[in-house]
């Protein structure tokens, strides 16, 4: 299975804090998102980083993609309440194959 | 609403029997997937559309499974003869054709919860 891997789980901080979530997959890609999911819901575009480039920011959110090491990280900076919720990587695969490989997702928990 | 519908959100059924989710995709999207999406799991493959020709299929599709999408708009995914092991959250996913190769940007329904007793 392609389906990567995030580091935390489970991660539960502070309203203004810093969250970091860890993202590792097994096979060569062509771009990784950064998916987030609040509870029994559907999921939700966060960002994109493509395989030749090694950080992207959006907004709060920043991303670092490491293909050597086959990992990413998202870091959510100033964290709000608002922000609990599942957060999930994806890959392509690079033959082009149309379908989406997910991790395990980091349940976040920000506390007011 | 401009997003990707699906219906039911939830649904009960006892094993054995046969269940029919629907969605509605974005209007303007070519691309329609389903996913499926177990408890403190991320959501896995199970088939593709472009437009109303079913390109791919994962190995998780097995033949109690089936999905359509007749006129390339909304898509149906039928479960025959449900066993406990299929209660998950089936999701779908759309996306257009436009954003190239290297790109596979896609946008989600909020998923049908199935619960097979």
């Amino acid at each position: 299975s392609q389906q990567g891997e995030e580091d935390p789980q489970a991660l539960s901080i502070q309203e203004g804090e810093n969250a970091t979530m860890n993202c590792s997959y097994k096979t060569s890609i062509n771009n990784l998102q950064w998916y987030r999911q609040n509870s029994g819901r559907g999921l939700v575009h966060l960002i994109l980083i493509r395989s030749n480039e090694r950080e992207k920011h959006s907004g709060r959110l920043r991303v670092t993609l490491d293909t050597s090491k086959k990992s990413s990280s998202l870091l959510i900076t100033a964290s709000r309440a608002a922000d609990t919720a599942s957060y999930f990587c994806a890959t392509d695969h690079p033959t082009g194959a149309n379908n989406l490989f997910f991790g395990t997702g980091t349940r976040l928990t920000v506390i007011p | 609403d401009t997003g990707v519908s699906q219906n039911p959100r939830h649904k009960i059924t006892k094993r054995g029997q046969n269940v029919t989710f629907r969605c509605d995709p974005i209007s303007e999207h070519n691309r329609l997937y389903w996913y499926r999406q177990t408890l403190g799991q991320g959501p896995e493959f199970l088939t593709y559309f472009q437009n109303e020709a079913q390109l791919e299929k994962s190995r998780l599709l097995s033949d109690r499974f089936s999905a359509e999408r007749p006129k390339g708009s909304f898509s149906t995914l039928e479960i025959q003869r449900t066993e406990q092991g299929d209660s998950a959250m089936y999701l779908c996913a759309s996306s257009p054709i436009a954003q190239g190769r290297a790109k596979n940007i896609q946008y989600f329904g909020a998923g049908t919860r199935l619960s097979v007793l």
